[in-house]
């Protein structure tokens, strides 16, 4: 079984605190992924990684970064949070570049920025 | 971006009785998955289709691929309490190095009442 972990699943920071959000996927899987969900928008894409080292912006990258230095963990880092940052994030990995492959998610983090 | 749009957001109903989710996009997909998530956890994949006019049963749920592939439904026969749960879908593009980024709709919350 596939298997993604997020190192926390509730979060709370402060205003202009340097976060880190860690993920882990013990499959050995080529790329991994970063969403937020918030209410009535679905998952939206904020970087994704298919290789180590190498990462793409998704469709909402501003505020956030990534890395990946190995390929079994994929970071997002918040440089300097904020109040609109506040959302559910969730990782996920797939195995390669198939079109119709399946995206394996971690269970999220809940964070809160007050 | 490409655009997914499902409906209904909100869906309460009574164990026993049918319901239709429905996936509309202006843009063609080279895939199409259906996702479900339940509270606490993240999203699951539940079908994948790739060809236009296909349709996948999977028990009592029953996918189908629009002709054009700009949209999908999901169909539930007899809904239990079990169903309970958030349905996502989401389109893949079949670009290289792009080609496992996936596009989400808003989702349908579905509450089976017993």
């Amino acid at each position: 079984d596939v298997k993604v972990t997020q190192s926390s699943r509730y979060l709370v920071k402060r205003t202009g605190e340097k976060v880190f959000l860690e993920c882990v996927q013990d499959m050995d899987h080529e790329n991994m992924f970063w969403y937020r969900q918030d209410p009535g928008l679905g998952l939206r894409l904020i970087y994704f990684s298919y290789d180590v080292k190498m990462k793409e912006k998704g469709d909402i990258p501003e505020g956030y970064s990534v890395s990946r230095e190995k390929k079994e963990r994929f970071s997002l880092i918040l440089e300097s949070a904020s109040t609109n940052q506040t959302s559910m994030y969730l990782c996920a990995s797939s195995l390669d570049l198939a079109y119709a492959d399946t995206q394996y998610f971690g269970p999220g983090t809940r964070l809160t920025v007050l | 971006t490409q655009l997914l749009e499902q409906s209904p957001q909100f869906l309460s109903i009574q164990e026993g009785e049918n319901l239709t989710v429905y996936c509309n996009s202006s843009s063609v997909f080279s895939s199409l998955q259906w996702y479900r998530q339940e509270p606490g956890e993240g999203p699951v994949l539940l079908v994948t289709v790739v060809t236009g006019g296909e349709v996948k049963k999977l028990k009592r749920l029953t996918f189908q691929f629009g002709d054009a592939r700009k949209d999908s439904s999901l169909h539930i026969t007899a809904a239990q309490p079990g169903d309970t749960g958030l349905y996502l879908c989401a389109g893949g593009l079949g670009a290289e190095t792009s080609g496992s980024r996936l596009t989400f709709g808003e989702g349908t919350q579905l509450t089976v009442n017993p």
